[in-house]
C-alpha cells in the first residue's frame, strides 16, 4: 500500500515568509510524528499526534511554529516569518501503536 | 538526554563485521535503530523493548543493557546495501516520543 506521503519536496522561500508543509501517513495509523533533520544532525523531535489526545507540541523550537492534524489524518505544519535557521528537511512518520515508525521522504525547505 | 552513538564513522569491507553503540544518560524504556541513506527516509531495523522483548530485522542483531542504559547493533559479514547513516532513538518512558543520537555513518567497500 501507499507510503507516508509529503509535499512539497523541495521548497525555498524568501526569509520572512510563512510555508506550510503536509503530510499524508499511512491510512490507519493513529500516531504522527514531525521530526526536523539539519545537514549532518540527527533527528528533532518537533511534535506528536496520537488519535484525538491533545499533541505533545514540546518539541517546537518557537512560537512561529505550528501544527495541526484534520480529521485523524492528513498534519499540516506550518512555520510563519521563516528564518534561515529552519533552513532543513523535515520529516513526518505515522506509526500504528507501537508499531515502528514509517518515515516519508521529507520536505527540504530552503529559506534564503 | 540526546543518546551518544559511537562510534560517529566507521568504514568496512563487505563481509566484515561491525558494533554501533548507543548510550542515555536516563534509564530506557526502549530503544529504535534505523538506517538512512542518502536522500532517503529512515528505515526502521529493530525495537529493543524493557524486559527483552525485540522486534527486529532478519541479518542484524541488537542487545539492551537496560542497567548500563545502553544498546549495540549488531552487523555480521556486511554487506553493500549496509551502507548508510544508523540512528539510534531512545525513549524513557512509554510516551512514544523518541529522542534520536547524531548517527553514525557507515560505509562498506567491495
Amino acid at each position: 500500500g501507499a507510503g507516508v506521503s509529503q509535499s512539497p519536496s523541495n521548497k525555498v522561500t524568501e526569509k520572512g515568509k510563512d510555508v506550510e508543509l503536509r503530510c499524508d501517513p499511512i491510512s490507519g495509523h493513529t500516531a504522527l510524528y514531525w521530526y526536523r533533520q539539519s545537514l549532518g544532525q540527527g533527528l528533532e523531535f518537533l511534535i506528536y499526534f496520537q488519535g484525538n489526545s491533545a499533541p505533545d507540541k514540546s518539541g517546537l523550537p518557537s512560537d512561529r511554529f505550528s501544527a495541526e492534524r484534520t480529521g485523524g489524518s492528513v498534519s499540516t505544519l506550518t512555520i510563519q516569518r521563516t528564518q534561515q535557521e529552519d533552513s532543513a528537511v523535515y520529516l513526518c512518520a505515522s506509526s500504528l501503536g507501537r508499531s515502528p515508525l514509517h518515515f516519508g521522504n521529507g520536505t527540504r525547505l530552503t529559506v534564503t | 538526554q540526546q543518546p551518544v552513538q559511537s562510534p560517529q564513522a566507521v568504514i568496512l569491507r563487505e563481509g566484515e563485521d561491525a558494533v554501533i553503540n548507543c548510550s542515555s544518560s536516563k534509564a530506557l524504556y526502549s530503544v529504535h535503530w534505523y538506517r538512512q541513506k542518502h536522500g532517503e527516509a529512515p528505515v526502521f531495523l529493530m525495537i529493543l523493548l524493557k524486559g527483552g522483548e525485540q522486534k527486529g530485522h532478519e541479518k542484524i542483531s541488537a542487545s539492551f543493557n537496560e542497567k548500563k542504559q545502553q544498546s549495540s547493533l549488531y552487523l555480521t559479514a556486511s554487506q553493500l546495501s549496509y551502507s548508510g547513516t544508523y540512528f539510534c532513538g531512545t525513549e524513557t518512558g512509554n510516551n512514544r516520543k523518541l529522542i534520536w543520537g547524531l548517527g553514525t555513518s557507515l560505509a562498506v567497500n567491495p
